[in-house]
């Protein structure tokens, strides 16, 4: 079974600061990796992708990728209160008939304090 | 007006009922995906379909049907509803990996 896994959280830091999201996967030829923002109660929301080693900014949001070590991150620099939701992490899977589904992280709950 | 919709947005049900959930999109995407939404266990995938004519089942078929009407229209059934079926459900499309999500449904079975 192809996993990602996230820390529960919730994470919680203080507004200004920088949160720091993590994300490991198992299946060692994923290629894709998305990170999602879900407000309570709300559908997912594409905030970044990202397909190869290294980092990738689009304004305050960092993502990173360790293909090597099977990691994926997400920085968010300069936190505000509207940060406050949960952050799914999702690879797609390299076997079979799959290809170009998603496997999803439990999501990890985000909290910026004021 | 919102690319991918859901209908109904809640829905409210008892034990052995059959209902249905749509789903319908104006993005031209290929691909559609139905997937529920449990505290604590995230997002599993139902069923999908890469076009028209292509359904596959996901992680946790079992009690559940699906429908792809047209490319833009896809269904989900429970045949018989039973109360563990409570859960968010979402339908998502995409063209290739990037899956964009519609609103939701909150399906509560009594």
């Amino acid at each position: 079974q192809k996993e990602v896994e996230q820390n529960s959280g919730p994470l919680s830091v203080p507004e200004g600061a920088i949160a720091s999201l993590n994300c490991t996967y198992s299946d060692r030829g994923s290629q894709s990796f998305f990170w999602y923002r879900q407000y309570s109660g709300k559908s997912p929301e594409l905030i970044m992708s990202i397909y190869s080693n290294g980092d990738k900014e689009d304004g305050r949001f960092t993502a990173q990728l360790n293909k090597a070590s099977q990691y994926v991150s997400l920085l968010i620099r300069d936190s505000q209160p509207s940060d406050s939701a949960t952050y799914l992490c999702a690879v797609t899977p390299n076997y079979g008939g799959s290809q170009g589904n998603l496997i999803f992280g439990k999501g990890t709950k985000l909290s910026v304090k004021p | 007006d919102a690319d991918v919709t859901q209908t109904p947005r809640n829905r409210i049900t008892k034990t052995g009922k059959r209902i249905m959930l749509e789903c319908s999109q104006t993005k031209g995407h290929d691909r559609m995906y139905w997937y529920r939404q449990d505290p604590g266990l995230g997002l599993r995938l139902i069923y999908y379909s890469f076009d028209v004519k292509d359904i596959n089942k996901g992680e946790i078929s079992d009690g559940y049907s699906v429908s792809r009407q047209a490319q833009a229209k896809f269904s989900l059934s429970l045949e018989s509803a039973i109360p563990n079926q409570t859960a968010l459900y979402f339908c998502a499309t995409s063209l290739r990996e990037t899956q964009y999500f519609g609103p939701g449904t909150r399906l509560l079975v009594l």
